[in-house]
């Protein structure tokens, strides 16, 4: 079945501090990627999203993420975390021939001035 | 340009009673879904309708729940005699095509509490 994993449940930083955020699909056909922000008692905003094309991708918030099809992974970075970055992060991945987005089961992020 | 609107936001219904969820999807989008997200868990895909037509009701539970989103007005998912495992936070997304060509614009949710 198809999966998404974020293996680390909260993540905790120092604001300055770098950030990468890992997230790791388990169907092998091409996927489409992306990355979503929710703070509390909020919707989710959508932070960047992969297609085709180059493999590094620029998001709002100076977000990134690198897709790395030999590893399955979609790793989202931030050189220069703030303060207000502190939410959950939500991984998830579509397939053409599908109509619906599988969710990881997020990552939260705490930031320590 | 209004976002994707989702009332009530918090909404508390009593174990038996009937919960309606309503969605207002982005202008010009024709497509919506509906996610569930648990406490302390991802979303989960419930069902995909485009106007008068269920494409993809693969998420939904088999009995209580229900959706629709008619020619006029917004989209409804509407749960039966809720029960304490109804508890979580609904949300609608909606989008111009299919979800792989643009991605998804998320409501803020509403969050069902049964009491």
């Amino acid at each position: 079945a198809q999966s998404v994993t974020q293996p680390d449940i909260h993540i905790t930083v120092s604001e300055g501090a770098s950030l990468e955020l890992r997230c790791n699909y388990s169907y092998g056909a091409t996927p489409y990627l992306f990355w979503y922000v929710q703070s509390p008692g909020q919707g989710l905003q959508l932070l960047l999203k992969y297609f085709s094309g180059d493999t590094l991708v620029q998001g709002i918030k100076g977000f990134e993420a690198e897709f790395k099809r030999s590893q399955s992974s979609f790793n989202l970075r931030k050189p220069s975390v703030h303060w207000s970055d502190a939410a959950e992060y939500f991984c998830a991945v579509g397939y053409y021939n599908t109509d619906k987005l599988i969710f990881g089961t997020g990552t939260r992020l705490q930031v320590f001035p | 340009n209004a976002g994707v609107m989702q009332n009530p936001r918090h909404l508390v219904r009593r174990r038996g009673q009937e919960a309606r969820l309503r969605c207002s999807p982005m202008k010009g989008h024709s497509h919506v879904y509906w996610y569930r997200q648990l406490p302390e868990e991802g979303l989960k895909f419930m069902v995909y309708l485009q106007k008068e037509n269920i494409i993809d009701e693969s998420g939904m539970p088999k009995e209580r729940f229900s959706a629709e989103f008619p020619k006029e007005g917004p989209s409804i998912l509407r749960i039966q005699q809720v029960v304490r495992g109804d508890s979580a936070a609904y949300f609608c997304a909606s989008s111009p095509s299919r979800q792989g060509d643009y991605g998804y614009t998320f409501g803020s949710g509403t969050r069902l509490t049964v009491v």
